[in-house]
């Protein structure tokens, strides 16, 4: 079965320490990945996606991702988090096909919290 | 560019009522996209338009829920009756045709069902 699982559930980091929250999919073929931010009463931001090529990919806000085939996983890194970055970071996955308008799987989420 | 449009941003209601969400896309977004987002969980898409039509509603529990997209721009998704279970943020996102899943979502309705 396809799945995206997020093993942390909160995280709480100091500011202008780096960060780095988990991900790992389970899926028939390498998908396109994604990483959102949900702040507050918000809707979700892409930061980053990877379809295909470089497996280190780069986001906004200062967000990359690297992209590990071996291990099914799709980590988010930051070297140095901001107050701002507090939120919710949700992993997700569609299918691997040009032009798909295909469902997006989403993990369960981490709740970044940040520490003055 | 204007990003997505939903209203009502907060209701609530009591069970057995019925509640409506409408959700304006991102202009030339052909995709349309209903979620449903339980405190807690990631958001689970309930619904797909592509254009007027229906790509996938496999999630989308038919007995209470439905959604429609006249004329292929805006949409209107509706609970009747509602149950407790569906307290939840519902979500509504765009994506071009061909853009590789790129989704943009709006900023989601708060649904209290007491």
């Amino acid at each position: 079965a396809q799945s995206v699982t997020q093993p942390d559930i909160h995280i709480t980091v100091s500011e202008g320490a780096s960060l780095e929250l988990r991900c790992n999919y389970s899926y028939g073929a390498t998908p396109y990945l994604f990483w959102y931010v949900q702040s507050p009463g918000q809707g979700l931001q892409l930061l980053l996606k990877y379809f295909s090529g470089d497996t280190l990919v780069q986001g906004i806000k200062g967000f990359e991702a690297e992209f590990k085939r071996s291990q099914s996983s799709f980590n988010l890194r930051k070297p140095s988090v901001h107050w701002s970055d507090a939120a919710e970071y949700f992993c997700a996955v569609g299918p691997p096909l040009r032009g798909s308008q295909g469902n997006l799987i989403f993990g369960k989420g981490t709740k970044l919290s940040v520490k003055p | 560019e204007a990003g997505v449009a939903q209203s009502p941003r907060y209701k609530i209601i009591e069970k057995r009522q019925s509640v409506a969400f409408w959700c304006n896309p991102i202009s030339g977004h052909a995709t349309l996209y209903w979620y449903q987002q339980i405190l807690g969980q990631g958001p689970k898409l309930l619904i797909q338009f592509q254009n007027n039509g229906v790509v996938d509603d496999s999630q989308l529990p038919k007995d209470r829920f439905s959604a429609e997209r006249l004329k292929g721009v805006d949409s209107t998704l509706k609970i009747q009756p509602a149950k407790l279970e569906d307290s939840a943020v519902y979500l509504c996102a765009s994506s071009q045709i061909g853009s590789y899943n790129e989704q943009f979502f709006g900023p989601g309705t708060r649904l209290t069902v007491l």
